[in-house]
């Protein structure tokens, strides 16, 4: 089985401040991993992904996320964070095999405050 | 390219009546998946499908939802009756076909949702 952990729910920042939203997950095999983010009233949309080589990932918008597999982490970072950035972030997982479900995190609102 | 699309959006519906959502995924998509968001929550799996057959429904309360997808293309999910607790976004995603047993990654595109209130 799978687990996903975001202990920030809420993460207040200053526009053009840098942000991470941290993550960790629990599994007994290895994992693709995954961020999304939901702006309101919308489905979800992905960032970034990471299923092998390069531990450092960049996605869309700007974000980039590190695969720490030591410390069973996947923080999402951005250098200098926009109003538009306003969205409920996930962090999930899936196993390697076939079409897999994604275990999701309980997310983490972030707030850009101008 | 269309992406996923479902409908109702929005859904208000008295307790103890029925309710059903549908979700056409995106041309040539073999999987679909139905997900359920609690408010506050991370979407959960409750069913997944390839094709027509229903792979993974392990986490489908199976007393009162059903789901079909008759022809491998789009798909309803039907709750009846509906309880209070039931309130939540339903989210439909879809991705390419994978084999099952193999490493493999098929990013799933997931739609606006249709967020069901019960009063």
């Amino acid at each position: 089985a799978q687990s996903v952990t975001q202990l920030d729910s809420q993460v207040p920042v200053f526009e053009e401040a840098p942000v991470e939203l941290r993550c960790n997950y629990s599994s007994s095999v290895s994992v693709y991993l995954f961020w999304y983010v939901q702006y309101p009233n919308q489905g979800l949309q992905l960032l970034l992904k990471y299923l092998s080589g390069s531990t450092l990932v960049k996605g869309i918008n700007g974000f980039e996320a590190e695969f720490n597999k030591s410390q069973t982490s996947f923080h999402l970072r951005k250098p200098s964070v926009h109003i538009s950035d306003t969205a409920e972030y996930f962090c999930a997982v899936s196993g390697y095999f076939g079409n897999e479900k994604l275990t999701f995190g309980t997310g983490t609102r972030l707030t850009i405050i101008p | 390219e269309a992406g996923v699309v479902q409908s109702p959006r929005y859904k208000i519906i008295e307790k103890k009546q029925p309710v059903a959502f549908w979700c056409n995924p995106i041309s040539g998509h073999n999987t679909l998946y139905w997900y359920r968001q609690n408010l506050g929550q991370g979407p959960e799996l409750l069913i997944r499908y390839e094709n027509e057959e229903a792979v993974d429904d392990s986490q489908l309360p199976k007393d009162r939802f059903s789901a079909e997808r008759l022809k491998g293309v789009d798909s309803t999910l039907k709750i009846q009756p509906a309880e209070l607790g039931d309130s939540a976004v339903y989210l439909c995603a879809s991705s390419t076909g994978g084999l099952a047993g193999h490493s493999s990654y098929n990013e799933q595109f997931f739609g606006p949702g249709t967020r069901l209130t019960v009063l």
